[in-house]
């Protein structure tokens, strides 16, 4: 089963906001293998978060992430326009299993 | 530096096939475990395979098993899904990805669309 996120997120230019991402123990809880990706309109999704809390070269600090049981969450600090887009978490869900995606949620930058 | 080239999307009518294929370069292919994600029209994000770098492992999402085949050629770089039976519900972009560590895809390439319909 998809994982949970809001459907929608907002904060003003310099905030920050927090997007959570709930699974179960047979994904999210179990394993340490949550990822976030960050997708504008018409773009390939991106890699912004892995392993939970690691981010990719090149992906500012200001995105962080962790995880508490069977949720995780993903915080963009400093909020900046360019932040604007849809985020999706991610799971590892055990071996020989494909992962699982959440459904995404919209920030939106007010 | 890492790139992936999906191509082979197009206009297809239910029931028919179509391949797609994903072209790698900037790392050593062989040595990776690739993806096939696809997403439909204003849709999230769905997993449809993975294939381990000497092809010996591989699995397909209940949507779409016995209907696609995912495989990859080492010598030239390739993966590639194979689509038959196709259906309406079917139709999304379809991206090739290179993981990152389980479960995650760390290179997306730009995405291929298939649109199935009549």
């Amino acid at each position: 089963s998809a994982l949970t996120q809001p459907p929608s997120a907002s904060g003003s230019p310099g905030q920050s906001v927090t997007i959570s991402c709930t699974g179960t123990s047979s994904d999210v809880g179990g394993y340490n293998y949550v990822s976030w990706y960050q997708q504008h309109p018409g773009k390939a999704p991106k890699l912004m978060i892995y392993e939970v809390n690691k981010r990719p070269s090149g992906v500012p600090d200001r995105f962080s992430g962790s995880k508490s049981g069977n949720t995780a969450s993903l915080t963009v600090s400093g909020l900046q326009a360019e932040d604007e887009a849809d985020y999706y978490c991610g799971s590892f869900a055990g071996h020989n299993n494909l992962g699982v995606f959440g459904g995404g949620t919209k920030l939106t930058v007010l | 530096q890492v790139q992936l080239v999906e191509s082979g999307g197009g206009l297809v009518e239910p029931g028919g096939s179509l391949r797609l294929s994903c072209v790698a370069s900037g790392f050593t292919f062989s040595d990776y475990y690739m993806y096939w994600i696809r997403q439909a029209p204003g849709k999230g994000l769905e997993w449809i395979s993975y294939i381990s770098g000497n092809s010996d492992a591989t699995n397909h999402a209940d949507s779409v098993k016995g209907r696609f085949t995912t495989s990859r050629d080492n010598a030239k770089n390739s993966l590639y899904l194979q689509m038959n039976s196709l259906r309406g519900e079917d139709t999304a972009v379809y991206y090739c990805a290179k993981r990152q560590s389980a479960a995650t895809p760390g290179y997306w390439g730009q995405g291929t669309l298939v649109t199935v319909s009549s």
